[in-house]
């Protein structure tokens, strides 16, 4: 079945570095979600990816899709301490059906 | 706008037990799916819920099922809990049972089996 893999499992960072996390797929994928997860909260939605190559930007965060849509990346520049949690990206396989979520990766942010 | 709202949000029971959780899905909102999430772990599917009636189910054994009711809510119900089934349950609801289209998470139910 569909695997979607994310590293780094963890991401510990200093305020204001940048943060990357990566989403790699077994197979090609239809589309692609990116959600967040507070500590203690539930996920929630940032964006959605759908064309090979597509890059949107909401503000310090920057999300990819590669151009053989089997993976994505999420960057954030310049880290702020409300940006911890856990980012889950979460594909769709081209044969229809549900996505699958990756195991997500935890940022922490020190002050 | 109303969120999504889960029932109860702790939930301690002893393994061989019944549990039923339950969800409010978002105004506008006619399709709702159940995710289960380990600690760690991302959320698994476990089936999505349209117009009533179950519309895509994850790799989970029959002993998970689940209702819709008229106005959209739903409930999942675990039969003959095993200490596996301790984990977070996620309801999510989306305008459509499309699905790309977005999920609107509620909290949570936080399971635990003894």
């Amino acid at each position: 079945g569909q695997q979607v893999m994310q590293i780094p499992q963890y991401q510990h960072v200093q305020e204001g570095e940048d943060f990357t996390t990566y989403c790699n797929s077994s197979t090609t994928l239809s589309n692609i979600q990116w959600y967040k997860q507070r500590p203690g909260g539930h996920p929630v939605f940032l964006i959605q990816l759908v064309k090979s190559g597509e890059v949107k930007k909401q503000k310090r965060l920057t999300f990819q899709f590669g151009e053989a849509k089997k993976n994505s990346s999420l960057h954030i520049t310049a880290t702020q301490t409300t940006d911890v949690g856990t980012y889950f990206c979460a594909g769709r396989g081209t044969n229809a059906g549900k996505s699958t979520f990756g195991d997500g990766t935890t940022l922490t942010v020190k002050p | 706008e109303t969120g999504v709202t889960q029932s109860p949000t702790h939930l301690i029971k002893t393994r061989g037990q019944q549990v039923t959780l339950r969800c409010s899905s978002q105004s506008g909102h006619n399709t709702v799916s159940w995710y289960q999430q380990a600690l760690g772990q991302g959320p698994q599917f476990i089936f999505q819920y349209y117009r009533e009636e179950e519309n895509g189910r994850g790799n989970f054994p029959p002993r998970f099922s689940g209702l819709q009711f008229p106005n959209y809510s739903s409930e999942l119900n675990v039969n003959a809990l095993e200490l596996d089934d301790s984990a977070l349950y996620l309801c999510a609801s989306s305008r459509d049972r499309r699905y790309n289209s977005p999920l609107h998470f509620g909290n949570g139910t936080r399971l635990t089996v003894t």
